[in-house]
């Protein structure tokens, strides 16, 4: 069974810019959420997608949106790239119980903004 | 507010058994913690996950005291394998919009 693959793996971007990064889920999989991992603020929750629809929602400011197609496959876009937005942006997917919190990663796309 | 906090490291040696606290507060009785290793590079990977006293799988325990106000995981029999970053995950209030992770405790295994 393939796993959680993502796109592109490594992407450099200018302050202003916006980015689109790729996530597809594992087979079956109907749940995807992003995760955001710096040094500095540790791994953190960004939002959560279901059945093409957010389900949760982490703290992150509107820039930061996401969205999911039928295949269950999402896609995480970051408007007015800042700074503070390089990362590794971490995608994970699940069965979508709502009573596991088992996740499968995938090996995460590092974003670069100068 | 939710705060999850974890040790920055921990040393061990093979085949000794390790436990990893996670700190966590307001937790609620059908909150449930989730850990996960992670190796350079390369996203986390699930351990266990519960929200009862006890949880035990193939490769590990989770152990959940009667206040709720911390965890532990417990590697029996740790091997140089097991060197990573473990990091606690909350959901705070059952929902999965409160997911909050501890700050990881690098676990380094010597030989």
């Amino acid at each position: 069974k393939a796993g959680v693959t993502q796109t592109p793996r490594y992407l450099i971007k200018t302050r202003g810019q916006q980015v689109t990064l790729s996530c597809s889920p594992i087979s079956g999989h109907r749940s995807v959420s992003w995760y955001q991992q710096t040094p500095g603020q540790g791994l953190q929750f960004l939002f959560e997608y279901f059945s093409e629809t957010q389900r949760n929602k982490g703290n992150f400011p509107g820039r930061f949106s996401g969205r999911q197609f039928s295949n269950s496959r999402s896609e995480m876009n970051v408007s007015t790239l800042e700074l503070g937005d390089s990362a590794l942006y971490l995608c994970a997917s699940s069965s979508g119980s709502l009573d596991s919190y088992e996740q499968y990663f995938g090996p995460g796309t590092r974003l670069t903004v100068t | 507010l939710a705060k999850t906090t974890q040790p920055i490291s921990m040393d061990s040696y093979e085949g000794q058994e390790v436990n990893i606290t996670c700190s966590h507060n307001n937790i609620a009785t059908n909150d449930y913690i989730t850990w996960y290793q992670q190796f350079p590079s390369q996203g986390p990977r699930f351990i266990i996950q519960g929200y009862k006293t006890k949880v035990t799988n193939e490769v590990a325990s989770l152990f959940i005291p009667a206040d709720r106000k911390s965890s532990t995981l417990s590697l029996p029999r740790v091997s140089l394998s097991d060197t990573a970053v473990y990091y606690c995950l909350v959901d705070y209030n059952n929902a999965g919009n409160m997911l909050t992770f501890g700050g990881g405790t690098r676990l380094m295994v010597k030989p």
